[in-house]
Formats: structure tokens, C-alpha cells, sequence
């Protein structure tokens, strides 16, 4: 069936540095591809989406460009802050199930110190 | 705007005790989703409702657990003779539209079950 993979975490970083969240996906047909990230005590929202290969999405300073050769949607981020510390779960949606839920990857725990 | 709301954000159970969460979409929203966050596990998929209908319950486990969006009210997730592996973070999330390739789910801030 469909599945996510992401890199373990916890992933530790200093304020400014450059992050990389790596997210790796199987699945038939062609997904759709998501970012969604947890602050402590609250729900997901959604950080970006592709629909497509080689769409990028983008949003508050991070990027995740959908890569259909390597079935890869990994999150880049040029300059982390404190405040991104959070849980970020990669997902997927499968085109030829309309009705079918997210499938999410177990999440990757990115803590930022200043 | 009120997003999904949830209740309770907490809730301690005793073993064999019956446990129901609640869910009320986002206004305009017709499709729920439940979802369980279990620790080092992730976030997975349960069950998928439209109004009075169940789509896909094939995350649901196959006995004590039942879920339901009536017509009116929110929709209920219940756990019947919960047991301590029932404790956990239960989601719920909203869209206005099948989740299919468009995707965005909006999620409350979850229900945390503590089985004693």
C-alpha cells in the first residue's frame, strides 16, 4: 500500500542554520504531496503541497519540490528560527482515491536553539 | 471563522470504562477524519466520514471502536472496555471536499486519552 518514510529525528539545529527534513514516498499512480507541521499542544496544519512533479511548494520560508524520479518531497528551509520548533509530518494523497484520507509519514521533531 | 473543535482535550478512563470523543467540523465542512497519534508512531489514519455515512473505516480497529457523523451534531468517536493501548492523542480533521489530491485536512488540537 501507500506509505511515507521520513528521516528520524530528533533534528537539533542552531538559529540561522540550514535545514533539511528528507521524505520519501510510495505509492501507485501519482500523489499528491504535503507538508504539515505540529507545534506543541495543538493540531497539524498544513505548511505546503505539490500536485505534481516537479512542482514546488512554498511557504513561510520553506521548500519542498516533488521529485518523481527519486519519489522524494524533502523540506529545506535556508535560515531556521526558534519559533520553527516543531513536529513536521510529510504526506500523501493518492489521486485515484477521491475520497481517501492523507497517509502521513511518523514525523520528524525539529528543535531550534538560540 | 471557529475551526474543528474538539472535546474533551482531556480525558482519563478506566480499564473496561467506555470512552466517545467529539468533533465538530469547521463551518462548511461535510468530511471528517479521525486520526490516533500513538507515541513514536505517528499520526494514523482511522476512519473517514461523510454526513451519516462512513467512506473508509479501514483504520479502524475491528472490535470496541465505532464512529459516527449524524446529520446533526458532531461526529463521535467511541471506544468501548478501553483498555491501557486505547491511551493516545485522538485528531480530528475537516475539509469541505473529498481529501482526494486537493488534500488540505484542518485538524483540532486533539483529544488525549489516558487509560488508567
Amino acid at each position: 500500500g501507500d506509505s511515507v518514510t521520513q528521516m528520524e529525528g530528533p533534528v537539533t539545529l542552531s538559529e540561522e542554520a540550514f535545514l533539511t527534513i528528507n521524505c520519501t514516498y510510495t505509492a501507485t499512480g501519482y500523489p499528491s504531496l504535503f507538508w504539515y507541521v505540529q507545534y506543541p499542544g495543538e493540531g497539524l496544519q498544513l505548511l505546503l503541497k505539490a500536485t505534481k512533479a516537479d512542482d514546488k511548494g512554498s511557504n513561510k520560508g520553506f521548500e519542498a519540490t516533488y521529485r518523481k524520479e527519486t519519489t522524494s518531497f524533502h523540506l529545506e528551509k535556508g535560515s531556521v528560527q526558534v519559533s520553527d520548533s516543531a513536529v513536521y509530518f510529510c504526506a500523501l494523497s493518492a489521486t485515484n482515491q477521491a475520497g481517501t484520507a492523507l497517509i502521513f509519514g511518523k514525523g520528524t521533531t525539529l528543535s531550534v536553539s538560540s | 471563522n471557529a475551526g474543528v473543535m474538539q472535546n474533551p482535550r482531556h480525558l482519563v478512563r478506566r480499564r473496561g470504562q467506555e470512552a466517545r470523543l467529539r468533533c465538530s467540523p469547521m463551518k462548511g465542512h461535510s468530511h471528517v477524519y479521525w486520526y490516533r497519534q500513538l507515541p513514536e508512531e505517528g499520526l494514523k489514519f482511522m476512519v473517514y466520514l461523510q454526513k451519516e455515512n462512513i467512506i473508509d473505516e479501514s483504520g479502524m480497529p475491528k472490535e470496541r471502536f465505532s464512529a459516527e457523523f449524524p446529520k446533526e451534531g458532531p461526529s463521535i468517536l467511541r471506544i468501548q472496555q478501553v483498555v491501557r493501548g486505547d491511551s493516545a492523542a485522538y485528531f480530528c480533521a475537516s475539509s469541505p471536499r473529498a481529501g482526494g489530491r486537493h488534500g488540505e485536512l484542518f485538524f483540532g488540537e486533539g483529544s488525549r486519552l489516558t487509560v488508567l
